[in-house]
């Protein structure tokens, strides 16, 4: 079945820095990328997708590039804020299972002021 | 006008014991999931019903059977609680053909003591 594996773990960044995390999935027939952001004690909710027949996508300060030779996804977001301090989550998916999305492990985001 | 709604949000409960989460979706969707966060945040699937019809059964042992009465509800029930149950459950719903976005309830924190 699908793996998907995310790095890093954590990540610290001074606020206005950009940060980037990236994840790695082994299915190549997955087509759909989606990220989610939890902040403490919430739900994850989706803050950018992709879609497998594209190869980046971009709103406002975040972006996703999508490299599907190597099987790898990246989320990058600018002029970090002390908002964006939360928990990311990458994840795989692919339309013929029911969607079923597997996910990293996580990315803590701290972003200090 | 909550897009995906459980109940309850806490549940501490004794090993043994049996209990059940409600979940419903006023998004029209007719795909709802089970998904369970553990204690490292690492989210994984459960179920999957699609029009009232289970789609994806990932190895939860059988003490853990889901139910639902309409596409608009997806109840989990779980029999026999072990410490090892204690996690987040959270509920999402997706369209099926759309490969998109999953929409997650606000979870339900379960604590067997």
């Amino acid at each position: 079945g699908e793996n998907v594996e995310q790095h890093p773990s954590t990540l610290s960044v001074q606020e206005g820095d950009s940060a980037v995390i990236k994840c790695t999935y082994s299915d190549s027939a997955s087509n759909y990328f989606p990220w989610y952001k939890q902040e403490l004690g919430k739900r994850p909710q989706l803050i950018i997708d992709i879609r497998s027949n594209v190869g980046e996508k971009k709103d406002q300060r975040i972006a996703v590039t999508l490299n599907k030779t190597a099987k790898h996804f990246s989320l990058h977001i600018t002029e970090t804020q002390p908002e964006d301090s939360a928990v990311y989550f990458c994840a795989a998916s692919k339309a013929e299972y029911g969607n079923k999305l597997v996910f990293g492990a996580g990315t803590i985001l701290r972003v200090k002021s | 006008d909550t897009a995906v709604s459980q109940t309850p949000k806490y549940l501490v409960t004794q090993m043994g014991n049996d209990k059940s989460i409600k979940c419903e979706q006023n998004l029209g969707h007719d795909t709802m999931y089970w998904y369970k966060q553990d204690s490292k945040k690492f989210l994984k699937i459960m179920f999957s019903y699609n029009n009232k019809e289970l789609i994806i059964n990932e190895t939860v042992p059988n003490r853990f059977s889901p139910k639902s009465p309409d596409k608009a509800h997806l109840n989990l029930h779980i029999n026999s609680l072990e410490l090892g149950d204690s996690a987040v459950y959270f509920c999402a719903s997706s369209q099926w053909d759309e490969s998109d976005e999953q929409y997650f309830g606000p979870g339900t924190r379960l604590t067997v003591t």
